[in-house]
């Protein structure tokens, strides 16, 4: 079946230190990959995205590939602030599950200290 | 634009007790969902629709009733209560695109 496996938490950083968040997936087909941010008390939010193989999804200041030879969608950000910690959660949908049905990792905790 | 709203914001329930969570979109979204956010498992699809008059189930069904009868609105209904139950719930939507929307989320515990 299909399903997203991603590094456990929590990861705890310095300001201006690099991020990686390591992801991998399952999946039948060519899934959408996603990643989803969810600050503290808050829903989900829609952090980038991906839709083929070898497209790099970017916003604010954050950036992931979709890699199909390691089936693996990284999170990476060059700088991180205090303003970035929050849980990451990456995700898929897939053709054969259903375009609009999210399946999750179990996302990773991120704490950025002054 | 309110986009996604959910109420309530927290809850309370006894086992045995039911309740609805209502959750309404105001983007004219077809697709909408139910997640439940359980700590180190992320969120799992409960139920879903595609459009009004039309469900579906997720990964995590039982114990859970939905409807749609508008575009709008897709409440989720707990029958009886269990403690199993007791979770983070957010509503989403979406449109043409595969891009999800999500609701501020509700506390439920089921004591």
């Amino acid at each position: 079946g299909n399903s997203v496996t991603q590094m456990e938490g929590p990861v705890t950083l310095s300001e201006e230190a690099f991020l990686t968040i390591n992801c991998t997936y399952t999946a039948t087909g060519y899934p959408s990959l996603f990643w989803y941010v969810q600050y503290p008390g808050e829903g989900l939010q829609l952090l980038l995205k991906a839709t083929k193989a070898d497209d790099k999804g970017s916003n604010k200041g954050f950036e992931a590939t979709y890699r199909k030879e390691t089936t693996s969608f990284h999170l990476e950000k060059g700088s991180v602030q205090v303003s970035d910690s929050a849980v990451y959660f990456c995700a898929l949908t897939a053709p054969s599950g259903g375009y609009n049905k999210l399946i999750f990792g179990a996302g990773t905790r991120l704490a950025v200290h002054p | 634009n309110a986009g996604v709203t959910q109420t309530p914001k927290f809850q309370v329930l006894k086992t045995g007790q039911s309740m609805t969570l209502q959750c309404a979109q105001d983007m004219n979204h077809e697709y909408m969902s139910w997640y439940r956010q359980d700590p180190g498992m992320g969120l799992r699809l409960i139920h879903y629709s595609v459009g009004a008059g039309i469900t579906d189930q997720g990964e995590v069904p039982n114990g859970y009733n939905v409807s749609r009868s508008t575009t709008e609105d897709f409440p989720l209904r707990l029958l009886s209560a269990a403690p199993s139950q007791t979770s983070v719930y957010f509503c989403a939507s979406s449109g043409v695109t595969d891009t999800q929307y999500f609701g501020p989320g509700t506390r439920l515990t089921v004591l």
